[in-house]
């Protein structure tokens, strides 16, 4: 089975932190993605990366970057946490560009107080 | 554009009713299309995508492109299938799913 795991279930931070959200997958695959998820909203895509050192924005990159140094691992990076940013911050991966299944990791709860 | 739009935020069914989860959307071209369910405290995961037309769970979805459709339906709901619905579509560029809001299913016994 595919295992996409999150630094965090809970995090609480205050505002004006730098704040890292770390994604790990187990099984070589080459997209990775982050997303928030929102009552109402449903999932909207920050970033994501197709390679090792490899990113493009999503439809709301503002206010993060992302980091990829390793193939299995993806970082999202809060600059400035504000509280407009209190949101599920799920990771997900992919096999390759021409799969389109994505595996979600169990999200990480951000408040920023 | 391409969108993906499920009117329904939440639908409220009884145990052994049918469900029908509704999903539109917006492309040209040849879609492909996934149904995603997320159970209470679970992760967000794949239900069915359209092209394996098969059925899990009990549930089915037909792509209906002459309206642009592609509705999750069961005949007997269960109290086990009250979760979060979304529909996705992949897009025409850089590996990604287009997501409709989500739909919360509620089972009543």
């Amino acid at each position: 089975d595919v295992k996409v795991t999150q630094s965090s279930r809970y995090l609480v931070k205050r505002t004006g932190e730098k704040v890292f959200l770390e994604c790990v997958q187990d099984m070589d695959h080459e997209n990775m993605f982050w997303y928030r998820q929102d009552p109402g909203l449903g999932l909207r895509l920050i970033y994501f990366s197709y390679d090792v050192k490899m990113k493009e924005k999503g439809d709301i990159p503002e206010g993060y970057s992302v980091s990829r140094e390793k193939k299995e691992r993806f970082s999202l990076i809060l600059e400035s946490a504000s509280t407009n940013q209190t949101s599920m911050y799920l990771c997900a991966s992919s096999i390759s560009p021409t799969v389109y299944e994505q595996y979600f990791g169990p999200g990480t709860r951000l408040t920023v107080t | 554009a391409q969108r993906v739009t499920q009117p329904e935020k939440l639908l409220s069914v009884f145990k052994g009713a049918p469900v029908e989860l509704k999903c539109n959307y917006s492309y040209s071209g040849s879609p492909e299309l996934f149904w995603y369910v997320q159970y209470s405290r679970q992760r967000l995961q794949l239900l069915l995508r359209h092209i394996s037309r098969e059925s899990i769970k009990g549930f089915t979805a037909d792509l209906n492109k002459g309206e642009t459709s592609f509705h999750l339906k069961k005949p007997f709901a269960q109290e086990e299938d009250s979760a979060m619905y979304y529909c996705a579509l992949s897009g025409r560029s850089n590996y990604q799913l287009i997501w409709g809001a989500g739909t919360k299913l509620i089972i009543k016994p």
